[in-house]
């Protein structure tokens, strides 16, 4: 069971908007502004997408924006394109034992 | 550009330790800390630990303390990461990432490790 909790799956189609969502708690997403988000297409390594809650490395589409309320992190995707098929998984810095925790990942399909 | 290249596949026996290592350049090596990361066919990603910059510090994940050890050359710019007493359940593919700000904004190409008699 990962500390962090995401939908298993979001589906949308082409030109559509979808978010997800990732749900921790006080000691983790909601305690700190350390959200990343990461995409990673079948036998890749993942990619860095947001960092920080809401900033996006250089060369990442603005297309892919975030946001947090109280210790749940959301991602968003605009316009959505057949290349963004792909999981995506959550992380947070946490003040537990274990101080970085991903989300179970969330598969999107580009209907 | 910046890139971190890992050694090659690996093949071992319940019991047995592995080391896997992770070569970075384009960069200052020593002005970065560095995590592991793990994913097991099919599963999501599962962080292993990280070492600070300079090598002499490192915060394992309570699930691989006393199995786990990291170190850093900072000669060679070459992480590495020991798995010891290995498992079936540890085959999985390995990563290294290096940390900016609090994420993982680079990641290796990824080690496969497999457990098996």
């Amino acid at each position: 069971q990962s500390a962090l909790t995401q939908p298993a799956s979001v589906s949308g189609s082409p030109g559509q908007s979808i978010t997800i969502s990732c749900t921790g708690t006080s000691s983790d997403v909601g305690g700190y502004n350390y959200v990343s988000w990461y995409q990673q297409h079948p036998g890749k390594a993942p990619k860095l997408i947001i960092y920080e809650v809401n900033d996006r490395p250089s060369g990442v589409s603005n297309r892919f924006s975030g946001s947090k309320s109280g210790n749940t992190a959301s991602l968003t995707i605009s316009g959505l394109q057949a290349e963004d098929e792909a999981d995506y998984y959550c992380s947070s810095y946490t003040v537990s034992g274990t101080p970085w925790v991903f989300g179970g990942g969330t598969k999107l399909t580009v209907l | 550009q910046v890139q971190l290249v890992q050694s090659g596949a690996e093949v071992k026996k319940p019991g047995a330790s592995v080391k896997v290592s992770c070569r970075a350049s384009g960069y200052t090596f020593t002005s970065h800390y560095a995590h592991w990361v793990r994913q097991a066919p099919g599963q999501g990603l599962e962080w292993m630990g990280i070492i600070n910059p300079s090598g002499d510090s490192t915060t394992y994940a309570q699930k691989f303390q006393g199995r786990v050890t990291m170190t850093r050359d900072t000669s060679t710019s070459t992480d590495y990461m020991e798995l010891s007493s290995l498992r079936s359940d540890d085959t999985a593919v390995y990563y290294c990432a290096r940390d900016y700000r609090h994420a993982l904004d680079f990641w290796g190409q990824g080690t496969m490790v497999t457990v098996s008699s």
